[in-house]
Formats: C-alpha cells, sequence, structure tokens
C-alpha cells in the first residue's frame, strides 16, 4: 500500500527566507507525485508534479521540487518565501500504474510566514 | 474552464438527517473522485467514477454513503442518517484520464450538529 509521511506538521519561515518542506513516500513503482497547497477553507491547488524525465520539476509560484528515488522523497522548495505563501501544503502519491488520480496524502504541513 | 464546481460550499444539518452535494467536474474530464478531509488531516480517498461507471469505493464509505454520476458529468455524494463523525470537508475532484492529475473544487464543509 502506499503511504505519504510529511514529518514537519508545523513551519515558521521569515519573509524572504527560503523554504524546504519534506515529504517522504512509499510506493512499489515509480510513483506519481504532487504538492498541492490549500488555503483556509479552501480547496486544494496543484503546485507541481512528478511524472518522469528530469528528477527537479517546476511549478507555479516560484516553487520547485526534486525526486529523489534513493531516498523515498519530494521535497518542496522555494527560494525566497513571500506572505501570501501562508498556507497548509500537502504532499500527494498517485497510483501510476493504473489511476494518478487516485492519491494517497500527507497529513500536511502549516507554512506561518513572519514578517 | 472554469474548474471543478461544488455546491453547497458549506451545510450544516442535524444529526439524522440526510444531505446530498453536488460536483460538477471540468467538462472534458471522464474522471471524477470524491474525497473526505477532516481537521488536521490530508484528504482521503472514497470513491471515483469513470465516467457513469463507478470503479473503485473506499471501506471509508459505510452504506450509509452513496455517490452516482448518472450521465458521466456532475456527480452527486448522499449521506443519510448522518452523524457528528460525518462532520468533515467533503472534496471533489476530476482528471482527464487514467494518467493525468486531479484538479480539486473548492470542498463542501459539512457540519453535524
Amino acid at each position: 500500500a502506499q503511504s505519504v509521511t510529511q514529518p514537519d506538521i508545523h513551519i515558521t519561515v521569515s519573509e524572504g527566507a527560503s523554504l524546504e518542506l519534506r515529504c517522504n513516500y512509499s510506493y512499489g513503482a515509480t510513483p506519481y507525485l504532487f504538492w498541492y497547497v490549500q488555503s483556509p477553507g479552501q480547496g486544494l491547488q496543484l503546485l507541481l508534479k512528478y511524472f518522469s524525465g528530469d528528477t527537479l520539476v517546476q511549478g507555479i509560484k516560484g516553487f520547485e521540487a526534486e525526486f529523489k528515488r534513493s531516498q523515498s522523497s519530494f521535497n518542496l522548495r522555494k527560494p525566497s518565501v513571500h506572505w501570501s505563501d501562508a498556507a497548509e501544503y500537502f504532499c500527494a502519491v498517485g497510483a501510476s500504474n493504473t489511476n494518478a488520480g487516485k492519491s494517497t496524502f500527507g497529513d500536511g504541513t502549516t507554512l506561518t510566514v513572519k514578517p | 474552464d472554469t474548474g471543478v464546481s461544488q455546491d453547497p460550499r458549506h451545510k450544516i444539518t442535524k444529526r439524522g438527517q440526510n444531505v446530498t452535494f453536488r460536483c460538477d467536474p471540468i467538462s472534458e474530464h471522464n474522471r471524477l473522485y470524491w474525497y473526505r478531509q477532516t481537521l488536521g488531516q490530508g484528504p482521503e480517498f472514497l470513491t471515483y467514477f469513470q465516467n457513469e461507471a463507478q470503479l473503485e469505493k473506499s471501506r471509508l464509505l459505510s452504506d450509509r454513503f452513496s455517490a452516482e454520476r448518472p450521465k458521466g458529468s456532475f456527480s452527486t455524494l448522499e449521506i443519510q442518517r448522518t452523524e457528528q463523525g460525518d462532520s468533515a470537508m467533503y472534496l471533489c475532484a476530476s482528471s482527464l484520464g487514467w494518467n493525468t492529475e486531479a484538479f480539486f473544487g473548492q470542498g463542501t464543509r459539512l457540519t453535524v450538529v
């Protein structure tokens, strides 16, 4: 069975500082990987995805993530955080051999941005 | 493309009542998913449709829950005899095919009192 672990429940960074959110997954084959962002009371917006190819993927809002098969990780990064990035971030793994949209999500990391 | 639309956005109901939620997917998407999200947790998969066929149901989907997608377009999720434990955000998502990402709606927040 697939699973996702986001080790950090809550992270606080100062505006302008760099950010890295950790994600570890368990999946038997090459996974489809996603990062979503959710503002309070809202749905999920896709930031970026990895299906195959280049292991460093670029997303929207200046985010990027790197797939490391040897570490079963897919960490999200941003070089300079803006106050508007404060939200909850979810890493997810999709069933790459049958159904990418049926995803298993981590429990999320809440990002707080200090002025 | 107006995205995935869900209605209502919020629903407060008394325990024991039935509720129904609607989801309109992105128009050309043939796959539609329902997820449930409780406070402090990530979304959990409930069920999905390919066109009008319901192809998979999670064990989370008790017999009080039923989902339909009658013409392969919009979908409804009904909860009968609601319980306080049903209080959650119900998220709908859609995708173009088996190997593409899902796009989520804004969700329906259910509160059972």
